[in-house]
C-alpha cells in the first residue's frame, strides 16, 4: 500500500460523537488526500492536503475537517457522525497533483 | 450527467476471452487518465495510467485513449478468474482551480472459469 496506513481500520461509533481518522505516509509525498467510498458513487473527494497546514475542500466536503501538522500525518474529523456519514474512508497521496494517487488500505465507519 | 461515466456491469467474460471496459468522460480539457483495480473489500491499486492519444500497452493490459471523443478503453487480454474484481477510471483536468482526480462508479468484471 505505498507506506500509508489508516487507524482506525474498523470504527463503529453513535451519531452525535466526534470521530477522527488518521491517515500515516512513510513516502514524504506533498499531497494527501481522503475519499469516501458508497455504493453507485464511487469515489468522491472530501478534502485534500497540499501540504503542511495547506488544505482544501473536495466534492463532499460538508460535515468533514481536516489538519495536517506534519508531512505524514492527515487527519479526518467528522464534528458530529450522522449515519449519512457511514461509509469506507480511503486516504491517498501523490507526489504532485498530477501524478498517480496512492491508496491506503481504508477505514470502514458504521455510524449508529 | 456525471463527469466520468463507466457501465457499471456487472461484466461476466469466460478465461482466456478479452474483457473491454469503457469509461467516457464530459471535461473536453481533461489530462490524465487511470485505470484502477479494486479487489472486493480492498482498496483502489492502480494498472495504468495514460496521457497521449492512442494505445499504452503493459503485459496482457492496454488502455486506449481518444480525447476527440472523450473516451477511453482498457482491454484484458487472456482474463484470468484473478481479474475478477471492479475497475476504476479516473480522469484529472488539465487546470482550473478544482484540479481534482474524478473517478467513475467502476465496472464490476467477474471471470468465469
Amino acid at each position: 500500500d505505498a507506506g500509508i496506513t489508516q487507524s482506525p481500520r474498523h470504527k463503529v461509533t453513535e451519531t452525535g460523537t466526534p470521530v477522527t481518522l488518521r491517515c500515516h505516509q512513510t513516502e514524504n509525498h506533498r499531497y494527501m488526500y481522503w475519499y469516501r467510498q458508497d455504493p453507485g458513487h464511487g469515489l468522491r473527494l472530501i478534502h485534500y492536503s497540499y501540504g503542511v497546514k495547506d488544505t482544501d475542500k473536495g466534492e463532499v466536503s460538508d460535515g468533514y475537517s481536516v489538519s495536517r501538522s506534519k508531512t505524514e500525518d492527515f487527519l479526518l474529523t467528522l464534528e458530529s457522525a450522522t449515519s449519512s456519514q457511514t461509509s469506507v474512508y480511503f486516504c491517498a497521496i501523490s507526489e504532485t497533483q498530477q501524478e498517480t494517487q496512492y491508496f491506503g488500505p481504508g477505514t470502514r465507519l458504521l455510524v449508529l | 450527467q456525471k463527469e466520468v461515466e463507466q457501465n457499471s456491469g456487472p461484466l461476466s467474460v469466460p478465461e482466456g476471452a478479452i474483457a473491454s471496459l469503457n469509461c467516457t468522460y464530459s471535461d473536453r480539457v481533461s489530462q490524465s487518465f487511470f485505470w484502477y483495480r479494486q479487489y472486493s473489500g480492498k482498496s483502489p491499486e492502480l494498472i495504468m495510467s495514460i496521457y497521449s492519444n492512442g494505445d499504452k500497452e503493459d503485459g496482457r493490459f492496454t488502455a486506449q485513449l481518444n480525447k476527440a471523443s472523450q473516451y477511453v478503453s482498457l482491454l484484458i487480454r487472456d482474463s484470468q478468474p484473478s481479474d475478477s474484481a471492479t475497475y476504476l477510471c479516473a480522469v484529472l483536468p488539465l487546470s482550473g482551480s478544482a484540479r481534482q482526480l474524478t473517478f467513475g462508479s467502476g465496472t464490476q468484471l467477474t471471470v468465469l472459469p
